[in-house]
């Protein structure tokens, strides 16, 4: 069990631009979360995925975010026409079917200047 | 709506004991969850309740109580590496989790 994996874990980006997190959950999970974390806030739920289908998405998610699993293991997390309001922690989290017990990754910190 | 509350900061001393509440209202509940975070970390499981009453697992202690809308994280025996945010978060019904914005707790000599 090496743990959720994300990559990477800091981007720094100008305003405009698009960027793509990855995210490796633990291997036999097929659940996956993402979140994101503000300063002194808990993680907003964004979306879940049950292998490669996204089940559930917040309304929090704009049309310029996208989130995919193509295989049903890792995920990737895209922002379109990144804003200053975009910079955050983004978290991602995994889980066994039938287990509540979320495992979460280290993050990946997004900065949009 | 939906609404979680726990006190943004609590200080207590190393050796005792300390008491974190939390109330919720959501739209669904399947649970409520205990995470602790340091800072700069990503949040780490501590416990589940599903059932009204206390679960105890070592130091930590949680306990539900579902008509009133009602937790707490019981922590003993306080240590200084117990200095984190603590997350209190519901799961609702299907797959979505609610968390509250966190204690602080910092842990003093």
């Amino acid at each position: 069990d090496t743990g959720v994996s994300q990559d990477p874990r800091h981007k720094i980006t100008k305003r405009g631009q698009n960027v793509t997190f990855r995210c490796d959950p633990i291997s036999e999970h097929n659940r996956l979360y993402w979140y994101r974390q503000t300063l002194g806030q808990g993680p907003e739920f964004l979306t879940y995925f049950q292998n490669e289908a996204q089940l559930e998405k917040s309304r929090l998610l704009s049309d310029r975010f996208s989130a995919e699993r193509p295989k049903g293991s890792f995920s990737t997390l895209e922002i379109q026409r990144t804003e200053q309001g975009d910079s955050a922690m983004y978290l991602c989290a995994s889980s066994l079917e039938g287990q509540p017990k979320q495992y979460f990754g280290p993050g990946t910190r997004l900065t949009v200047t | 709506g939906q609404n979680i509350d726990q006190p943004t900061e609590m200080t207590a001393t190393e050796g005792a004991i300390v008491q974190i509440n939390c109330t919720y209202q959501t739209s669904g509940f399947n649970g409520l969850f205990w995470y602790q975070q340091h800072a700069g970390e990503a949040p780490t499981f501590l416990s589940y309740n599903v059932l009204d009453g206390l679960e105890e697992k070592g130091r930590f202690s949680s306990f539900l109580s579902r008509s009133k809308g009602y937790s707490y994280l019981l922590l003993k025996e306080l240590q200084m590496k117990d200095s984190a945010s603590y997350l209190c978060a519901v799961k609702e019904g299907g797959f979505k989790t609610i968390f509250g914005a966190g204690t602080r707790l910092f842990v003093k000599a």
